[in-house]
């Protein structure tokens, strides 16, 4: 099955609110990114997290250094900007010793005014 | 700026055709990969290099084969072109080929076989 599960597959806000998306890991990771890929297919690197939290403005992103089994990418006051799908990726602990990166399906989000 | 050039952005070609997608990388990086992004499945690894060396081949079909010509360059030659092979091929590259690193993309090249 999917190692790497994202929900929600598809998101609507409204400018100004804030919202959580998250990704559920059905195996220990070592480390997760969050991408956003936006209209024209280009992928942009959010976050990287080996463990603990990282915030950038209005996005903040976490990853359960316990367990290792998930992740969050929090947005606050949501922008039409932000809209796009959003990925995280993430690596195995059982993938060796090379960073191959595991993706989920991906989040869709709309911001609306 | 980008530091992960892919080229071209688009490519159109036909069945059964060969064709070669170009990658070269700035950040001095001396892992490189393949990913694919196509409509039927999320991205997924393809091909991982270290020092140009082939490390992970996660791609069932002789049909792709990387070309490293120098450190920084990845290329992707596939061959006998199908239409399953449409897709969004990213290309990426990390410090080394370890784990817990972090991994940048290209723009991706979009690849539509008709």
């Amino acid at each position: 099955g999917d190692q790497v599960e994202q929900s929600p597959s598809a998101l609507s806000l409204h400018e100004g609110t804030d919202s959580a998306l998250r990704c559920n890991f059905t195996t220990t990771m070592r480390s997760v990114q969050w991408f956003r890929q936006n209209s024209r297919g280009s992928l942009i690197s959010l976050f990287y997290l080996a463990s603990g939290t990282k915030e950038n403005g209005r996005l903040k992103s976490a990853f359960d250094s316990k367990e290792r089994r998930y992740s969050t990418l929090h947005i606050r006051d949501a922008q039409l900007e932000d809209s796009g799908t959003y990925f995280c990726a993430a690596e195995p602990h059982s993938g060796g010793s090379n960073a191959k990166l595991t993706f989920g399906k991906g989040t869709k989000l709309s911001v609306k005014s | 700026d980008p530091k992960i050039i892919q080229k071209p952005k688009y490519l159109v070609a036909v069945t059964g055709s060969e064709k070669i997608l170009i990658c070269e990388q700035y950040l001095g990086h001396n892992a490189m990969y393949w990913y694919r992004q196509s409509a039927k499945k999320p991205l997924e690894f393809m091909f991982s290099y270290s020092y140009q060396k082939l490390m992970d081949n996660q791609t069932a079909s002789s049909r792709f084969q990387p070309q490293s010509s120098k450190k920084n360059h990845l290329d992707l030659q596939i061959t006998a072109l199908k239409p399953d092979d449409s897709a969004t091929y990213f290309c990426a590259s990390s410090q080394e080929h370890t784990a817990n690193t972090e991994v940048f993309f290209g723009k991706g090249t979009r690849l539509t076989v008709v």
